[in-house]
């Protein structure tokens, strides 16, 4: 079975300023993949960011990254230089190939920035 | 179209009456996903399909819950003898195909409610 953590419930950052979103996931599948969804008060669900198991390099997209650590099996997303529309629900899920490709959805982070 | 479409946008109905959630996946996308979203939760992962066979209905959260799709395309949820607790977003995503890497797109949803 495959699952994602997603350990902070809300999170503030000033406005211009980085901030780190946490993801953790299990699965003993060795070929999968992780992705970053936003969900703005509006509802729509918005991809972000996407990273293969079998990557080298870390994703990168604009302003996100995705820090992947493998051995830890951690998939954080860092969004530089916050702007007040990155405000929304953030979410991580993930996708194995053994596990039927369901696509599995971390509980989210709600990012609030500052002005 | 250019993107999922789901219908209704809305839906207000009362307990024990039947409902039909219908959801057009992007043109040759053969993977399709079902979830619900309580107001400000996660994701719950519902039904998911590959073509027009179901791999995993282990979501759905009881036999009130059916859903199927024709064709490789439409897809059509429906909730029998509905109960309050079924107030929800209900939320379609589909994917072009079944690796692991694919990001899934997602429709605006149906927001139900049970008076």
């Amino acid at each position: 079975a495959q699952k994602i953590t997603q350990t902070q419930p809300g999170m503030f950052v000033q406005e211009k300023e980085a901030v780190t979103l946490d993801c953790t996931y299990d699965t003993s599948d060795p070929s999968y993949g992780l992705f970053w969804y936003k969900q703005p008060s509006s509802g729509e669900m918005i991809f972000l960011i996407y990273q293969g198991s079998y990557d080298q390099q870390n994703a990168t997209e604009g302003r996100y990254s995705l820090n992947f650590q493998k051995a830890r099996k951690s998939a954080n997303l860092v969004i530089s230089a916050s702007q007040l529309g990155d405000s929304a629900m953030y979410f991580c899920a993930m996708r194995s190939y053994n596990a039927g490709n369901m696509l599995t959805f971390g509980g989210g982070t709600r990012l609030m920035v500052k002005p | 179209g250019a993107g999922v479409s789901q219908s209704p946008s809305n839906k207000v109905t009362e307990k024990g009456k039947d409902v039909e959630l219908r959801c057009d996946p992007i043109s040759g996308h053969t993977a399709l996903y079902w979830y619900r979203q309580s107001l400000g939760q996660g994701l719950e992962f519902l039904i998911y399909f590959q073509g027009n066979s179901a791999p995993d209905k282990s979501g759905l959260p009881s036999d009130r819950f059916s859903a199927e799709r024709t064709g490789g395309s439409v897809s059509t949820l429906t909730i029998q003898r509905t109960q309050q607790e079924d107030s929800a977003v209900y939320l379609c995503a589909s994917s072009s195909q079944q690796g692991a890497g694919t990001e899934a797109f997602f429709g605006q949803g149906t927001r139900l409610t049970v008076v």
